[in-house]
């Protein structure tokens, strides 16, 4: 069975600084990662995801992730925070079929930005 | 692109009553749909994985007698909360696996499910 790690529960960012949001997973085979957003009281928006090739993956609204095998991560990083990225952020590791093609999740990181 | 729809968007019902929310594909048929369950300030719990024409895989601690799913087209998957309680109420969401080209997990808006 996979799982995913997300360390920090909260973090508050500066409007205009970078971000960077934790992720660790464990799963036996090569992972399937995804990075979703939640506004409160909404469903999930897909920000990016990796299934292979390039470790960098570019996603939506200027966020990137890095699949790192060695360290079992998959970082999320935006150069420049916007108040309206504040919402909740949660990294899901997706098993194959064998195992069900499972989505799990993290428990999530709630980031807020001040001005 | 891939869209899920979920119905209704919130619900309140008497204890001891029976809500039904639906999930559907619009654009894409989905054999293997999930149900997730999330609590106020917390994270999705994985319920259950509902298969088309089969049934559902049901997680450890979850009740698949109180948490009827069906999923009886390659679009629809159904979740009915039987005999609701108040400890029931939560905030139901839905995902969709699109398979092949454009892999991935669709999710539809989720389901506020207050019972009184």
């Amino acid at each position: 069975a996979q799982s995913v790690t997300q360390p920090d529960i909260h973090i508050t960012v500066s409007e205009g600084a970078s971000l960077e949001l934790r992720c660790n997973y464990s799963y036996g085979a090569t992972p399937y990662l995804f990075w979703y957003v939640q506004s409160p009281g909404q469903g999930l928006q897909l920000l990016l995801k990796y299934f292979s090739g390039d470790t960098l993956v570019q996603g939506i609204k200027g966020f990137e992730a890095e699949f790192k095998r060695s360290q079992s991560s998959f970082n999320l990083r935006k150069p420049s925070v916007h108040w309206s990225d504040a919402a909740e952020y949660f990294c899901a590791v997706g098993a194959t079929l064998e195992y069900g093609n499972k989505l799990v999740f993290g428990a999530g990181t709630i980031l807020r930005v001040k001005s | 692109g891939a869209v899920v729809s979920q119905h209704p968007s919130w619900v309140i019902c008497k204890s001891g009553t029976s809500v039904k929310i639906e999930c559907r594909s619009l654009d894409f048929q989905a054999t293997t749909m999930f149900w997730y369950r999330q609590f106020p300030k917390q994270s999705l719990m994985l319920m259950a994985t509902s298969n088309e024409g089969s049934k559902a895989t049901y997680e450890q601690g979850v009740e698949k007698d109180k948490f009827l799913i069906n999923h009886a087209s390659l679009t629809l998957s159904t979740l009915t909360v039987t005999s609701a309680h108040p400890e029931d109420s939560s905030f139901y969401i839905c995902s969709a696996l699109r398979q092949g080209r454009g892999y991935g997990y669709t999710f539809g808006s989720g389901t506020r499910l207050t019972v009184v």
